[in-house]
């Protein structure tokens, strides 16, 4: 069974403040690795999907990287506004298909004080 | 380009009763995903289907649930005699097919199941 584990469960931090979370995964037949960021009433929003090893990617002051043998992913946050204030998911690919199931961790909740 | 839309968004069945949730892929998608959110806990993976055909049901309760994605119509996850252990918030995904190595699954909205 696949296990994919998010740490911290979940973080209060100040406005301004920058923050990174951490999603671990089995390292073994590893396809993709995403990222959604998921608001309260509405449905997970895609942010990064990332494949290759040493993959760095950003989308504005969220960035995300990949270390595909020792089996974790970053997310940071530069300069959290409170708009950021959602819970955050990493899902699994694993195989060698671009359509396959994903499998979720449990989500990091990130709460932003004004 | 609409997003990925299920309806209902709420649904509420008594013990027993079927329930039977719907889910619009976003235009041009093939495969569709369901997974489960049950209280207190992550989004896990029940079945994923293309056009007509199951492709893995590994994560689908072996009795009382099905699913299928006819050639025509939305992707349908019926849940037969209802219990309360079944109320969950029960989410589609959809991707585009042979899109590479980066396919996104876009997310719809949910249905919220509650049985009394």
């Amino acid at each position: 069974i696949l296990n994919v584990e998010q740490s911290p469960q979940s973080l209060h931090v100040q406005e301004g403040d920058s923050t990174n979370f951490t999603c671990s995964f089995p390292s073994s037949n590893f396809y993709a690795l995403h990222w959604y960021r998921w608001e309260t009433a509405k449905s997970p929003e895609a942010l990064f999907v990332m494949t290759l090893n040493g993959d760095e990617k950003k989308k504005g002051r969220i960035s995300a990287t990949l270390n595909t043998k020792e089996g974790y992913s970053y997310l940071y946050i530069k300069g959290s506004q409170p708009e950021d204030s959602a819970t955050y998911l990493c899902a699994l690919r694993s195989g060698s298909s671009n359509t396959g199931k994903l499998i979720f961790g449990q989500g990091t909740t990130l709460q932003v004080k004004p | 380009n609409a997003g990925v839309m299920q309806n209902p968004r709420h649904l509420v069945r008594r013990r027993g009763q079927e329930a039977r949730l719907r889910c619009s892929p976003m235009k041009g998608h093939s495969h569709v995903y369901w997974y489960r959110q049950l209280p207190e806990e992550g989004l896990k993976f029940m079945v994923y289907l293309q056009k007509e055909n199951i492709i893995d049901e590994s994560g689908m309760p072996k009795e009382r649930f099905s699913a299928e994605f006819p050639k025509e119509g939305p992707s349908i996850l019926r849940i037969q005699q209802v219990v309360r252990g079944d109320s969950a918030a029960y989410f589609c995904a959809s991707s585009p097919p042979n899109s590479g190595e980066n396919t996104e699954a876009f997310f719809g909205q949910g249905t919220r199941l509650t049985v009394v």
